[in-house]
């Protein structure tokens, strides 16, 4: 079945402590993107790709890193330096074109104390 | 800048009636899209129904429909008959198509509406 993985569904973290959430597609999508969802609200863009090999910043990319080295793999790195980083983090990948809908992963909710 | 606005934090719906969901939307483009999504409480986003700005026909998707209208930038969706299943939280999105720049194809969110359907 084609889809996205994110993994896992659950993450807990201690303060001061870097993290990685992976995300992955066989949808041959070129394009991925990260979002964090904080509770009650609605998505924010961290980071999206277009290619491999090249990102940009989203609208909260403070805190966070990602890397693109295969088209299938964008995982996404919380660092210490994001201040609150309790959040459910979604992926999402298309295809490149402006009409084309975003497919979303499950979600993995981190959760740092 | 875009932004999209929802009004309607909750919203409650007797099973098999229809319901609207509303949402507003700001941008200087004049080629944009606009896409709504359903979550349920597991926290997955499905994809439902997508508009054009170009497109002159509101879209349909079974039950699903969105009412656009361009000139007062408003895209709400309609849910007819609606299901017990439908309870989840909705939310609205638009996506900038200009080419080049570092804004290409990203996503804006509203804040969601949670819709529950009664029995």
């Amino acid at each position: 079945d084609g889809g996205i993985t994110q993994s896992p569904k659950y993450l807990f973290r201690k303060e001061g402590q870097n993290v990685t959430l992976s995300c992955e597609q066989n949808l041959n999508h070129d394009a991925m993107y990260w979002y964090r969802q904080d509770p009650g609200q609605g998505l924010r863009l961290i980071y999206y790709s277009q290619i491999v090999n090249d990102f940009q910043k989203g609208d909260i990319a403070e805190g966070y890193s990602v890397s693109r080295e295969k088209k299938e793999s964008f995982p996404l790195t919380v660092t210490s330096a994001q201040k609150n980083p309790t959040a459910f983090y979604l992926c999402a990948s298309s295809l490149r074109g402006t009409s084309y809908e975003q497919y979303f992963g499950p979600g993995t909710r981190l959760t740092v104390t | 800048a875009q932004k999209i606005t929802q009004t309607q934090p909750g919203m409650f719906v007797q099973e098999k009636e229809a319901v609207t969901l509303d949402c507003t939307y700001d941008t200087s483009d004049q080629s944009y899209g606009l896409f709504w999504y359903k979550q349920p409480s597991s926290g997955e986003m499905i994809f439902l129904i997508y508009q054009g700005s170009y497109d002159e026909q509101n879209a349909t998707e079974g039950r699903y429909s969105l009412n656009f209208q361009k000139a007062r930038k408003s895209a709400n969706l309609v849910i007819s008959a609606s299901q017990l299943g439908d309870s989840a939280m909705y939310f609205c999105a638009m996506r900038e198509t200009r080419a080049g720049g570092t804004s290409y194809g990203k996503l804006t969110f509203g804040q969601g509406t949670i819709l529950t359907v009664h029995p």
